[in-house]
């Protein structure tokens, strides 16, 4: 079974600058996708970017950005010139074929 | 626009009790999905659905049943509550026949078995 792994259960990173989470997969399938979701504190979550497996260029989203390194299985999400409403739990979710597996989150708290 | 609806949410259950969380979007989706989401160990697949009269299991299906009746409609069962169930549970629908990751998720429900 496919497994994803975040490693920083909690971060914090200043207004207006950049902060990176991680996060690792293992898997025996070559097609597949990944993703980065968000849960604010009004607890819904919200697609924040989506890479599909067979694209070697890196997802980007405004100021979120993906580092997706296949042979590593890792897939660690950049975000810029962070905001207060950046404040929330980021969840890393592997699919392939209809099943989808999150990591456990990384909260990250943006400081003014 | 509604989007994902989940009723009710927040329920109190005692051990053995049996309730239906109910599911509902508005955007013509064939795909849907329950999750379960527990302190420290992210969202889990329960059940999914990727069409009305079609239903699988996801990672952890034991307790729970489902059916889809209609493309609106995923209700959620659990026929006999056990504490193990106390969670937060999300309902998730997305475009096409199959999970593409791009899931539109309701407020979640947060249900407590004594």
């Amino acid at each position: 079974a496919q497994t994803v792994t975040q490693s920083q259960p909690e971060m914090s990173v200043q207004e207006a600058e950049t902060v990176t989470l991680s996060c690792t997969y293992d898997t025996s399938e070559n097609n597949y996708y990944l993703f980065w979701y968000k849960q604010p504190p009004s607890r819904q979550m919200i697609l924040v970017i989506r890479q599909e497996a067979y694209k070697q260029q890196n997802a980007t989203e405004n100021r979120f950005s993906v580092n997706f390194q296949k042979a590593a299985k890792s897939f660690s999400l950049k975000i810029s010139d962070s905001q207060l409403g950046d404040t929330a739990m980021y969840f890393c979710a592997f699919l392939n074929n209809n099943d989808m597996r999150f990591g456990a989150g990384t909260r990250l708290t943006v400081k003014p | 626009n509604a989007g994902v609806t989940q009723t009710p949410k927040f329920q109190v259950l005692k051990t053995g009790q049996s309730m239906t969380l109910q599911c509902a979007q508005d955007m013509n989706h064939e795909y849907m999905s329950w999750y379960r989401q527990d302190p420290g160990m992210g969202l889990r697949l329960i059940h999914y659905s990727v069409g009305a009269g079609i239903t699988d299991q996801g990672e952890v299906p034991n307790g729970y049943n489902v059916s889809r009746s209609t493309t609106e409609d995923f209700p959620l069962r659990l026929l006999s509550a056990a504490p193990s169930q106390t969670s937060v549970y999300f309902c998730a629908s997305g475009y096409g026949t199959e999970n593409t990751g791009e899931l539109f998720f309701g407020e979640g429900s947060r249900l407590t078995v004594l």
